[in-house]
């Protein structure tokens, strides 16, 4: 079974400045997708960014950016030049690359954006 | 794109009544939608995979006579919370994937449904 660990439930940046949120897995596959949702307080779910765990490369959008250490199991979520938009629930996915296979969701990680 | 809707966004029953929600896909075509449940403060726990023209298939734990799913088609599925107790309040949230689409492997989420049982 995979799990996920999300180790800061909340955290707190000025805006302008940049905040890293970290997220550890575990899994005995090898094939795999990682994945940061975006949970502001409308709850409504939002895709933030996605990796594939046969890329080496890391994935980066626009602002937000992951540092994907496979042999370590680390995924970290990087948001750069944060803005108060930002300020919402971070929650770290993973999903093994079968067909029928599910999402599992770490804890969620509370961003607070300050001025 | 990939737009998925939950209706109703909030509802409020009595006790021992069925409440129905319903997840619809509405510019792409789902094989496969996933509920999930979300109470204050915590993640989301997947409760059921449900597949469009077969059974659900239920995660551990979550009773399938009290959380009827039902994919009739290939926008829509529904979830029947059945003889509904306050301990059923909760935030549901669906998700679908879009076999079609250029990152099939990424869910879209529903803006979920806020249900109070009273």
């Amino acid at each position: 079974a995979q799990t996920v660990t999300q180790s800061q439930p909340e955290m707190s940046v000025q805006e302008a400045e940049t905040v890293t949120l970290s997220c550890t897995y575990d899994t005995s596959e090898n094939n795999y997708y990682l994945f940061w949702y975006k949970q502001p307080p409308s709850r409504q779910m939002i895709l933030v960014i996605r990796q594939e765990a046969y890329k080496q490369q890391n994935a980066t959008e626009n602002r937000f950016s992951v540092n994907f250490q496979k042999a370590a199991k680390s995924f970290s979520l990087k948001i750069s030049d944060s803005q108060l938009g930002d300020t919402a629930m971070y929650f770290c996915a993973f999903r093994w690359a079968g067909t029928a296979s599910k999402l599992t969701f770490g804890t969620g990680t509370r961003l607070q954006v300050t001025l | 794109g990939a737009v998925v809707s939950q209706h109703p966004s909030w509802v409020i029953c009595k006790s021992g009544t069925s409440v129905k929600i319903e997840c619809r896909s509405l510019d792409f075509q789902a094989t496969t939608m996933f509920w999930y449940r979300q109470f204050p403060k915590q993640s989301l726990m997947l409760m059921a995979t449900s597949n469009e023209g077969s059974k659900a298939t239920y995660e551990q734990g979550v009773e399938k006579d009290k959380f009827l799913i039902n994919h009739a088609s290939l926008t829509l599925s529904t979830l029947t919370v059945t003889s509904a107790h306050p301990e059923d309040s909760s935030f549901y949230i669906c998700s679908a994937r879009d076999l079609e689409d250029r990152d099939p492997d990424t869910q879209y989420f529903g803006p979920g449904t806020r249900l109070t049982v009273l």
